[in-house]
């Protein structure tokens, strides 16, 4: 069975920083592109950003407005994905979910809350 | 980046009618290289993170009862539900994975009516 487990969030300043981890099972995590997607309270999806397999690169893509302020990383020997957060903003209210591994978004963690509030 | 439009908002259905979610792209998903139509869609219910039930535009993920099935070509899509039940109260979503950003609709409430 896969698992996506999502780590890292809370309550945090305007220009904080949090890192946010997704610890992954039964699946061949070094093999899966792996991504970041959000929610804000009451709102749709929003595609935050992408890793691909180390194989295939490695190489991050994000969405524009998160783009020079958040950073996607993998440790593939603990199975983990990772989202960097920094210069946070009000607007980066959300629940936060992982999500992979192929080109569409099979596999979805539970998701964790990000409060970005003064 | 591509657009993606759904409509309508929202949808009330009688239980066992069918329903239709449409979805249109701000320039075309389909590949012309592997004639594939980069095009997914996801269930999300309350409190639920969403739910992968279709991709390729038609094809259904394992374990998603037949009564969904996605449709269409180029830039304009439809999920259809052939008999709503209970559980399939829930906000769908379409999401192109052409080109990144890879672009969701705004989604559309599905409701019992």
């Amino acid at each position: 069975e896969v698992q996506l487990v999502e780590s890292g969030g809370g309550l945090v300043k305007p220009g904080g920083s949090l890192r946010l981890s997704c610890a992954a099972s039964g699946i061949s995590f070094s093999d899966a592109w792996m991504r970041w997607v959000r929610q804000a309270p009451g709102k749709g999806l929003e595609w935050v950003g992408r890793i691909k397999s180390k194989n295939e690169g490695g190489t991050t893509d994000y969405a524009a407005p998160v783009k020079g302020r958040f950073t996607i990383s993998r440790e593939d020997s603990k199975n983990t994905l990772y989202l960097q957060m920094n210069s946070l903003r009000t607007e980066d209210t959300a629940v936060y979910y992982c999500a992979g591994a192929g080109s569409w978004l099979g596999y979805w963690g539970q998701g964790t809350l990000v409060t970005v509030s003064s | 980046d591509i657009v993606m439009t759904q409509s309508p908002e929202s949808l009330a259905v009688s239980l066992g009618e069918g329903a239709t979610i449409n979805c249109k792209s701000s320039q075309s998903v389909l590949n012309s290289s592997n004639k594939k139509t980069y095009l997914a869609w996801y269930q999300q219910r309350p409190g639920q993170p969403p739910k992968l039930l279709i991709y390729w535009a038609s094809t259904r993920e394992s374990g998603v009862p037949d009564r969904f099935s996605g449709g269409g070509s180029g830039t304009a899509f439809t999920l259809t539900i052939s008999s709503l039940q209970a559980e399939d109260v829930a906000v769908y979503y379409c999401q192109q994975y052409y080109n990144t950003p890879h672009t969701f609709g705004q989604g559309t409430k599905l409701e019992i009516k």
